[in-house]
C-alpha cells in the first residue's frame, strides 16, 4: 500500500490477557518506529527498528512490552498480562532510515482498551 | 520534565486570519524541530521542520520560526482556512541516525471558523 498499514484499527481485551499489534510500513523505507499516544497527550517514543534489529527500545515501559520486526519489513508490538493504563492509541511510523531531519510518516493507529 | 510544551491547548481563528501556534523546549541540544498536523481517527501527517542553525522555514502558507535563546518556536498558518482545522503538535529530535526519535508537545487544537 501506500502508507503505513495498521491493524486491528481497534482492540478491546481484557486485563491480564495478550495482545499483539501490527504495522506494515512503506515499502523501502528501513526504518520503524511505534509511538505511544494516551489521551489529551502528545506521542510518546517507545522503540525504533532499524532494518531487522531494535536500535533503541528505550522507550519500552517495562519488560511486558516487546516488539520485532523479523524480515526487516511488518513488525509487530506485542503487550503481555495488559494493564488498563496500557491503553492509548500505538501509532507505528516509518521513514527512510538513515540521516535524516527526523520526518516520519505515521499511520493512523491501533486504539487499545484494556477493560 | 516535559522537555517540550506546548502551552495552549486550542486556538481559535477566523477563516483568512493568522494562526500561530506556540512550542517551547528546555534541552538546547535539539537539532530539528517538526511540526505534524492531526485530523481525528488519523494519524499524524509531517507539516514543516526547521534545523537549528535555521531561524526560518517557509513552505507556502506555513512558516516556522525559531528563537534558539529563547528556546521557543512558532508556526504560523497564512491565510487560515476552515480544513486547517486539526491538532498540532510541535516535536524535536536530535541528529543522528535515530532522527526519528522525537519528543513531542501535547498539541494545539486549532479551530478556524468560516
Amino acid at each position: 500500500g501506500a502508507g503505513v498499514s495498521q491493524t486491528p484499527s481497534n482492540k478491546v481485551t481484557e486485563k491480564g490477557k495478550y495482545v499483539e499489534l501490527r504495522c506494515d510500513p512503506i515499502s523501502g523505507h528501513t526504518a520503524l518506529y511505534w509511538y505511544r499516544q494516551s489521551l489529551g497527550q502528545g506521542p510518546e517514543f517507545l522503540i525504533y527498528f532499524q532494518g531487522t534489529g531494535a536500535a533503541d527500545d528505550s522507550g519500552l515501559p517495562n519488560d511486558r512490552f516487546f516488539a520485532v520486526r523479523p524480515e526487516g519489513s511488518v513488525s509487530t508490538l506485542k503487550i503481555q498480562r495488559t494493564e488498563r493504563g496500557d491503553s492509548a492509541v500505538y501509532l507505528c511510523a516509518s521513514s527512510l532510515g538513515g540521516l535524516s531531519t527526523g520526518e516520519l510518516f505515521f499511520g493512523e493507529g491501533s486504539r487499545l482498551t484494556v477493560l | 520534565d516535559q522537555q517540550v510544551k506546548q502551552n495552549s491547548p486550542s486556538l481559535s481563528v477566523q477563516e483568512g486570519r493568522i494562526s500561530i501556534l506556540n512550542c517551547d523546549y528546555t534541552n538546547s541540544m535539539f537539532d530539528y524541530f517538526l511540526w505534524y498536523k492531526k485530523y481525528p481517527a488519523e494519524g499524524p501527517t509531517f507539516l514543516i521542520s526547521i534545523s537549528s542553525i535555521k531561524d526560518k522555514n517557509e513552505d507556502g502558507r506555513f512558516t516556522v520560526f525559531l528563537n534558539k535563546s529563547a528556546k521557543h518556536l512558532s508556526l504560523h498558518i497564512v491565510p487560515s482556512q476552515p480544513g486547517d482545522s486539526a491538532v498540532y503538535f510541535c516535536a524535536a529530535s536530535f541528529k543522528n541516525t535515530n532522527a526519528g526519535k522525537s519528543t513531542f508537545g501535547d498539541g494545539t487544537t486549532l479551530t478556524v471558523k468560516p
